[in-house]
C-alpha cells in the first residue's frame, strides 16, 4: 500500500460524538501533519506532530503518533456540521525531506 | 495571518494551450512548492523549489512542466502544452523551513 494510507475512507457520525480517523504509513519520517479539505476547497493545515513526540493537542483535535507502528490517529472531540470535510495525512519523510506525501483522505460527515 | 494566493482560482483551457498558474507565496517563506489534485484522488508533490532553483520534483513533473520566480514576490508553474489528464486542481504552498507548510486555496485547470 501507499505511504499516508488513512483509515475508514469515509465516515458518518451524529453531531457531538467524537470522530477517530487514522492513518499509516511505510518509511520514516521527519513529522506527520494532518489537513482538512471542504469540498473543492484548499487545504487547511490541522496540526503537526514531530516523530519524537507522541502526542499533541490544539482545541478539539487530538493527534497521536505511534513510530513503532507507523500510524497515527486524528480525534475529533464533540463534532460540529462544521467538521464535515476531507481529512488528510501527510508525511515528511526523512528521505526527501522537502515534499509531503498525502494519503487517500478520510471523508468525515456530521449529521445535525 | 499572511497567506498564500492564487490566480486565477479557475482556468479553462484548449488542449494544447501553454497555461501559467500564479502564486503568491507568503513573503518570508524560503520554500516553495507546487501540489495537484485529480478530482476525488490525494494530492501529489509536483515539485519544490529553494534558492532559485528545483530541489525536488517528481515523477509527474516532466518537460512539460516549468516554475519560475521572476520577481521576489510570485512563483509560476507552467504547463506547455496542456493534455487532458491536466485537469486539476493545482495548489501551490510555501514554508519558512521544510515543514509546516503553508497551501493556497488552489487553482481549478480545466483542459477541454
Amino acid at each position: 500500500s501507499q505511504q499516508g494510507e488513512e483509515d475508514p475512507q469515509a465516515l458518518s457520525i451524529q453531531e457531538g460524538e467524537n470522530a477517530t480517523m487514522n492513518c499509516s504509513y511505510k518509511t520514516s519520517i521527519n513529522n506527520l501533519q494532518w489537513y482538512r479539505q471542504n469540498s473543492g476547497r484548499g487545504l487547511v493545515h490541522l496540526i503537526l506532530i514531530r516523530s519524537n513526540e507522541r502526542e499533541k493537542h490544539s482545541g478539539r483535535l487530538r493527534v497521536t503518533l505511534d513510530t513503532s507502528k507507523k500510524s497515527s490517529s486524528l480525534l475529533i472531540t464533540a463534532s460540529r456540521a462544521a467538521d464535515t470535510a476531507s481529512y488528510f495525512c501527510a508525511t515528511e519523510q526523512i528521505q526527501g525531506a522537502q515534499k509531503l506525501v498525502f494519503g487517500q483522505g478520510t471523508r468525515l460527515t456530521i449529521n445535525p | 495571518e499572511p497567506e498564500v494566493t492564487q490566480t486565477p482560482s479557475h482556468q479553462v483551457t484548449q488542449m494544447g494551450q501553454e497555461v501559467i498558474l500564479r502564486c503568491v507565496p507568503i513573503s518570508n517563506h524560503l520554500y516553495f512548492y507546487w501540489y495537484r489534485q485529480i478530482l476525488g484522488q490525494k494530492v501529489e508533490f509536483l515539485v519544490s523549489f529553494y534558492n532559485n532553483e528545483i530541489s525536488e520534483k517528481s515523477e509527474i513533473f516532466d518537460d512539460q512542466f516549468s516554475v519560475e520566480r521572476p520577481d521576489g514576490s510570485n512563483f509560476t508553474l507552467k504547463i506547455r502544452s496542456t493534455k487532458l489528464e491536466d485537469s486539476a486542481m493545482y495548489f501551490c504552498a510555501s514554508s519558512y523551513q521544510t515543514y509546516a507548510t503553508n497551501f493556497g486555496p488552489g487553482t481549478r485547470l480545466t483542459v477541454l
